[in-house]
């Protein structure tokens, strides 16, 4: 099993709806969680962290739930520049590995 | 500008032929590593180093070597590369602390092993 999965899509949206996607991990002991925006294969780039309490930034809200250990992006409002691949990434407790899912592509149409 | 940098960014070179992927950032991280990234397996961890002299295995180092003799440099050496070996690779460093939250990507260098 993926120490990180997550459902590839593609997420097809029209501007302005609502899309929301998870992410799954497999080491419980895992203690930071982030989720990462990565354009058409250039480098991916921090999007936000993932806290325990669930945060949000703008139009995106990111959300842990450690018993049934995921963690969930939600974007409103949704924007052309949305369009992107989301990655999410995963630390564990004891080392500094650093474990990327395959990330979820979203479209977001005119 | 704090920016990591890599090179090169594209690559043809054939089976066997040693080669080096230079990384290099200016931003004092103690932090860097190297990831592959191929299509449907998302980002993969292949080295990553804590400080000078100080390097680990990530997810995939098989086929690979690193070396941190300096605090801003993290070649990729590859001794033998093989086709298996192609892929985009990309460079990355961060604070310590802040592993995660923090990581600044190079620009990517896309490698075919023919």
């Amino acid at each position: 099993r993926k120490e990180v999965e997550q459902d590839p899509g593609p997420f097809n949206v029209p501007e302005g709806a609502t899309v929301a996607f998870n992410c799954t991990y497999s080491n419980s002991a895992s203690q930071s969680f982030f989720w990462y925006r990565q354009d058409c294969r250039k480098e991916p780039k921090l999007l936000m962290s993932v806290y325990s309490s669930g945060n949000e930034d703008g139009r995106f809200t990111a959300q842990l739930n450690r018993a049934s250990q995921y963690i969930s992006l939600l974007i409103r409002d949704s924007k052309l520049s949305d369009s992107a691949t989301y990655l999410c990434v995963v630390i564990g407790s004891n080392d500094y590995k650093l474990s990327f899912g395959a990330g979820t592509t979203v479209t977001v149409r005119a | 500008e704090a920016q990591v940098t890599q090179n090169p960014r594209y690559l043809i070179t054939v089976t066997g032929k040693k080669l080096t992927v230079t990384c290099s950032q200016n931003m004092n991280h103690e932090y860097m590593s190297w990831y592959r990234q191929d299509p449907g397996l998302g980002l993969r961890q292949i080295y990553y180093s804590m400080n000078v002299e100080v390097t680990d295995k990530g997810d995939v180092p098989e086929g690979y070597k690193v070396s941190r003799k300096e605090k801003r440099n993290f070649p990729l050496i590859l001794e033998s590369p093989s086709p298996n070996q192609t892929s985009l690779y990309f460079c990355a460093s961060s604070s310590l602390i802040k592993t995660g939250e923090t990581q600044y990507f190079g620009p990517g260098t896309r490698l075919l092993v023919l």
